[in-house]
């Protein structure tokens, strides 16, 4: 069974620091990874994923992701925090097998402070 | 282009009533479509999930059932709410064995209380 974890409920950053926000995964074959973010009140947004290829992959809102292998992480990164990004971010893997059900992390709140 | 519609947006309703939540895709056919449901602002909890018409399988034991009644159209319904039925309900949509590539597209969810 795939599984990720998201060991960080909450992550608090200063405006204009740079932020990581934490996904380690557990999954049979290749992994597929996928970042979203939730606003208050709203659905889940497609920010970015790994499917094959460089391993530093660049998404929406300037944010970006390092797929490590030996790892077994996908941590979500931006060089420089806006007081927009605070939200809910949640990160989720499939596989190549039938169904390609993904399944998402708890979630991790990202605070950045003014 | 593809989009998903889910209504209400926000719904209070009381104990011991029923319930019937919607959700339609538009501009694809044949679709993955799934419920959520996200207690407090944090996890999500797959609910239903239905690979084809008529096709609905419960991920959970609870209040509440789902039924596909159209290829595009995804219903969670009970007959009588609970105060844990709760929440913040989303619905989702996926390119058949295309989960891979695209992942999932979600709705902009409906908030339940229950009262």
């Amino acid at each position: 069974a795939q599984s990720v974890a998201q060991p960080e409920d909450q992550v608090n950053v200063a405006e204009g620091n740079p932020l990581t926000v934490k996904c380690t995964y557990s999954v049979s074959g290749n992994p597929y990874l996928f970042w979203y973010v939730q606003y208050p009140n709203r659905g889940l947004q497609f920010l970015l994923k790994y499917i094959t290829g460089d391993n530093l992959v660049k998404g929406s809102y300037g944010f970006e992701a390092e797929f490590n292998k030996s790892q077994t992480s996908f941590h979500l990164k931006k060089p420089s925090a806006l007081v927009s990004d605070s939200a809910l971010y949640f990160c989720a893997v499939t596989n190549n097998n039938a169904g390609n059900m993904l399944t998402f992390g708890g979630g991790t709140r990202l605070m950045v402070k003014p | 282009s593809q989009t998903i519609h889910q209504w209400p947006a926000t719904l209070v309703q009381p104990v011991g009533s029923p319930l019937s939540l919607e959700c339609t895709v538009e501009g694809t056919s044949n679709p993955n479509l799934y419920w959520y449901r996200q207690a407090a602002g944090r996890g999500l909890q797959l609910l239903f999930y239905s690979v084809g018409i008529g096709q609905i399988s419960s991920e959970v034991p609870q209040n509440l059932s789902a039924s596909r009644p159209q290829d595009r159209q995804f219903i969670l319904s009970s007959k009588k709410l609970l105060l844990s039925d709760s929440g913040f309900y989303l619905c989702a949509w996926s390119q058949r064995g295309r989960s891979i590539v695209y992942g999932y597209t979600f709705g902009s969810g409906t908030r339940l209380t229950v009262v």
